[in-house]
């Protein structure tokens, strides 16, 4: 069974420019949720989306944004990059939404992103 | 606001010898905890987990404490070997006021010396 995939998984950009990160996860999993991941701050939670909704957004500005498409894959956007946005960002799947008990989340190697 | 802390960024054992991580939560409402292993280039993985009904989850050589009074839960690795050294997160989860979180903490990097 593949795991999560996500691509690409390195990326260089400079500051106001846009990028789109992409993830595929686990065969049957429904839940798709985002992480940034920076030194000294650990997994910062960005979104999560099910069934091709946003059901969990955690504390980043609109600038980031996600969707999720009818196969479960999904889509991670920021615009207008600072220097700030740049940090590992991870993708995670699970079975269903992260609200059930026991849930666990398989990551994916992540796509880390540069901003110059 | 950090609402889950590890308050140790690294730690090195010997190999053969016990490995204590520690993490601590601010928030009671969380209630069931995880921890997750990272290697370099690879994301998180599942390790072990524990529900609030309970103060104690063994599997194989990783034991995982719950002390709910103190906030605090710790991951046991008996006997530590080279291959456990990585990063590891916890993760604290519940819902207060219908907003479901799932927060991490900052994690702790483990070197198990040969």
């Amino acid at each position: 069974k593949a795991g999560v995939t996500q691509t690409p998984r390195y990326l260089i950009k400079t500051r106001g420019q846009q990028v789109t990160l992409s993830c595929s996860p686990i065969s049957g999993h429904r839940s798709v949720s985002w992480y940034q991941q920076t030194p000294g701050q650990g997994l910062q939670f960005l979104f999560e989306y099910f069934s091709e909704t946003q059901r969990n957004k955690g504390n980043f500005p609109g600038r980031f944004s996600g969707r999720q498409f009818s196969n479960s894959r999904s889509e991670m956007n920021v615009s207008t990059l600072e220097l700030g946005d740049s940090a590992l960002y991870l993708c995670a799947s699970a079975r269903g939404l992260s609200t059930k008990a026991k849930n666990i989340q398989y990551f994916g190697a992540g796509t880390r992103l540069s901003v110059l | 606001d950090q609402q889950v802390k590890q308050n140790s960024p690294s730690l090195s054992v010997q190999e053969g010898r016990i490995s204590i991580l520690n993490c601590d939560y601010t928030n009671s409402m969380f209630d069931y905890f995880l921890w997750y292993k990272k290697y370099p280039a690879e994301g998180p993985t599942f390790l072990i987990s524990i529900s609030s009904i309970k103060d104690k989850n063994e599997d194989g050589r990783f034991t995982v404490f719950l002390n709910k009074s103190a906030k605090h839960l710790s991951l046991h690795i008996v006997p530590s070997q080279p291959g456990d050294s990585a990063v590891y997160f916890c993760a604290a989860t519940g819902t207060t006021s219908g907003t479901y979180k799932y927060i991490f903490g900052t994690g702790t990097r483990l070197k198990v010396l040969a």
